[in-house]
């Protein structure tokens, strides 16, 4: 069965810091991988996903992932934070099929902090 | 393109009482998910709809709980005799089967509180 481990429940980083959330997973095969971001009492927003080409992918609001198959990793970064991207952070992998139990499993979540 | 919409975004129930909540997904979506979210956890899988079928459900999803898609667009999620351990957020999220790439869009849930 496949996982996702978010080894850090929160972490705090200065406004204009640069922030890496760590994500590994486990999963038979080539994966399908997901950021996800969500804000207090709201759904969650897809921020980028990998699925094959490039281990570098970009997304929304200046963020970008690194795939490593090596290490079972797929690390978010961002150059400098804002305010506004205080919220919680959630990695998920996929089957890639789109359907059924195995079609996103979630890790537990990192909560940002971003202090002034 | 509206999104997911899911109704009510709040509700508040005594323990035994039934609740019903609704999920309106993105119009050309035929897959359709259930997730619950309960406070500090990631989203967990209930169970899944392609079209009308409903083709998986968790180990979550206890005989209380019973989800349809009756023309394959809305969906409903219901609890019957809700216990306080019901207490969650309630996501639905839907996905296009074009593409294949398994990305789900996600409404901004149902928030379920049990007395």
């Amino acid at each position: 069965a496949q996982s996702v481990t978010q080894p850090d429940i929160h972490i705090t980083v200065s406004e204009g810091a640069s922030l890496e959330l760590r994500c590994n997973y486990s999963y038979g095969a080539t994966p399908y991988l997901f950021w996800y971001v969500q804000s207090p009492g709201q759904g969650l927003q897809l921020l980028l996903k990998y699925f094959s080409g490039d281990t570098l992918v970009q997304g929304i609001k200046g963020f970008e992932a690194e795939f490593k198959r090596s290490q079972s990793s797929f690390n978010l970064r961002k150059p400098s934070v804002h305010w506004s991207d205080a919220a919680e952070y959630f990695c998920a992998v996929g089957a890639g099929s789109g359907g059924g139990a195995d079609g996103l499993t979630f890790g537990k979540g990192t909560h940002l902090i971003i202090q002034p | 393109d509206t999104g997911v919409s899911q109704d009510p975004r709040h509700k508040i129930t005594k323990r035994g009482q039934n609740v019903t909540f609704r999920c309106d997904p993105i119009s050309e979506h035929n897959r359709l998910y259930w997730y619950r979210q309960t406070l500090g956890q990631g989203p967990e899988f209930l169970t899944y709809f392609q079209n009308e079928a409903q083709l998986e459900k968790s180990r979550l999803l206890s005989d209380r709980f019973s989800a349809e898609r009756p023309k394959g667009s809305f969906s409903t999620l219901e609890i019957q005799r809700t216990e306080q351990g019901d207490s969650a957020m309630y996501l639905c999220a839907s996905s296009s089967r074009a593409g294949g790439t398994g990305e789900l869009f996600f409404g901004e849930g149902s928030r379920l509180t049990v007395l």
